[in-house]
């Protein structure tokens, strides 16, 4: 249990759904993103938020919205998705996003994602 | 341009034997190192991190890494493999001045453990 929780754990979706993934974390940091994870690529940063601001897009398909209403709770809103988009979603959380390379990140399980 | 590159996609040690998961990096400044696990269905978990001073360190579960500054590598070693180390395991690296916004993650090497 690293206290980041997403959820729902799997979600299949058709291009024309809405839907949200959810994250909480419930350590009390200041910093939470979110990664995409697809087989043999590097993970990818999408968005990351420093005490609610969205500090971070990066060059993300707008299909994909991402929202902060507090410090312990992140959102990523889909619509219209792409095949291509099924891939596991991380989220991440740290204490602080301005303490250099050696802030920890702590990861959820992840939502794994397939877009039929 | 800053990366990291993990040549081996898919390792099978037996369980007892000794490991080592290759990392080299491409990065413009002093490197910040790190080692994370992926276990099947989790997220990822840090296992050790360098950042200056002795080159060799050590992490949890028994692993350690190795910073070679001649060779741009920080390759992962644990002298005896449990089963519970199958896993996916991730090198990144990341600058003195740049945040956790700005780690580069290489593509993951999968380790295999067979009795």
């Amino acid at each position: 249990e690293t206290g980041v929780t997403q959820t729902p754990r799997h979600l299949v979706m058709g291009m024309t759904n809405k839907k949200s993934l959810k994250c909480e974390q419930h350590l009390g940091h200041n910093a939470m993103y979110w990664y995409k994870q697809s087989a043999k690529k590097p993970l990818e940063l999408m968005f990351v938020y420093s005490l609610e601001e969205r500090v971070e897009n990066n060059s993300v398909p707008s299909r994909f919205s991402p929202e902060c209403p507090n410090s312990s709770h992140l959102f990523l809103h889909l619509h219209t998705l792409q095949p291509e988009d099924s891939a596991l979603y991380l989220c991440a959380s740290s204490q602080d996003l301005g303490g250099g390379a050696n802030e920890k990140l702590f990861f959820g399980s992840g939502t794994q994602l397939s877009v039929l | 341009a800053q990366s990291v590159t993990q040549p081996d996609i898919h390792i099978t040690v037996s369980e007892g034997a000794s490991l080592e998961l290759r990392c080299n990096y491409s990065y413009g400044a002093t490197p910040y190192l790190f080692w994370y696990v992926q276990s099947p269905g989790q997220g990822l978990q840090l296992l050790l991190k360098y950042f200056s001073g002795d080159t060799l360190v050590q992490g949890i579960k028994g692993f350690e890494a190795e910073f070679k500054r001649s060779q741009s590598s920080f390759n992962l070693r644990k002298p005896s493999v449990h089963w519970s180390d199958a896993a996916e395991y991730f090198c990144a690296v990341g600058g003195r001045q740049t945040g956790a916004n700005n780690l580069f993650f290489g593509t993951g090497t999968r380790l295999t453990v067979i009795p």
